[in-house]
């Protein structure tokens, strides 16, 4: 069981370029996350999703697109890097319903924008 | 705006010793509040949560506190130990919708002395 899985660990960009990453989770989760984190900023929600087809904008979205095409997956897609967007990026996923769901992270893809 | 004030930034206990986190909210809507621990180069992980009916709930050598009155929560941990090394997050969460949209607080970094 591999939980939630990123891809890659690590990528650098120079500014203006796009990418992806990745997040896959095998325990059918219908909710999954992305957040951003910053030192001392916590973690950000960029944007989430509760369901295929179905997502929506977190606390930091610009700059960043998201579709989740089927419940196993959850791409985030940096359209033009920018310095600002050097982060670390982590997936998260958890069951729907009631707090009290757990939420699981991924262990995190670390980006440098040069 | 941050919705969830963590303090403080750092704290270095020595073994054995109490470690206390404390943080605020803001919203009066959230009514779950997970704290995570954090690795160095891992994903954030459930440590234990607590909902705003009861003021304490303890697991191991871990304990929320909770003061619904003052929009405050504190985790303590008893006789802490090395391993309990990394840097530890607060969060709330509002019970409406099916997402799960956990705010964060900015991070406590706990180094516990041999």
């Amino acid at each position: 069981n591999a939980g939630v899985t990123q891809t890659p660990k690590f990528q650098v960009l120079k500014t203006g370029q796009s990418m992806t990453l990745q997040c896959a989770q095998d325990m059918n989760h219908e909710y999954m996350s992305w957040y951003r984190q910053d030192p001392g900023m916590g973690l950000r929600l960029i944007h989430y999703s509760v369901g295929a087809g179905i997502t929506d904008q977190g606390e930091v979205p610009n700059g960043y697109n998201v579709s989740r095409s089927t419940t196993e997956d959850f791409p985030l897609r940096l359209l033009s890097a920018a310095p600002s967007q050097t982060s670390v990026y982590f997936c998260a996923s958890s069951l729907q319903g009631a707090a009290g769901n757990t939420i699981y992270f991924g262990e995190g893809s670390w980006l440098t924008v040069v | 705006q941050q919705q969830v004030k963590q303090s403080p930034q750092s704290l270095i206990v020595q073994k054995g010793g109490i470690s206390i986190i404390n943080c605020a909210y803001e919203n009066t809507a959230f009514d779950y509040f997970p704290w995570y621990q954090q690795f160095p180069g891992k994903g954030p992980a459930l440590l234990i949560a607590i909902r705003p009916d009861v003021s304490e709930k303890k697991e191991g050598r871990f304990t929320i506190s909770f003061n619904k009155s003052a929009k405050q929560f504190s985790l303590h941990i008893m006789d802490s130990q090395p391993g309990d090394s990394a840097t530890y997050f607060c969060a709330a969460t509002p019970p409406w919708g099916s997402a799960r949209q956990l705010t964060f607080g900015s991070g406590t970094q706990l180094t516990v002395l041999p």
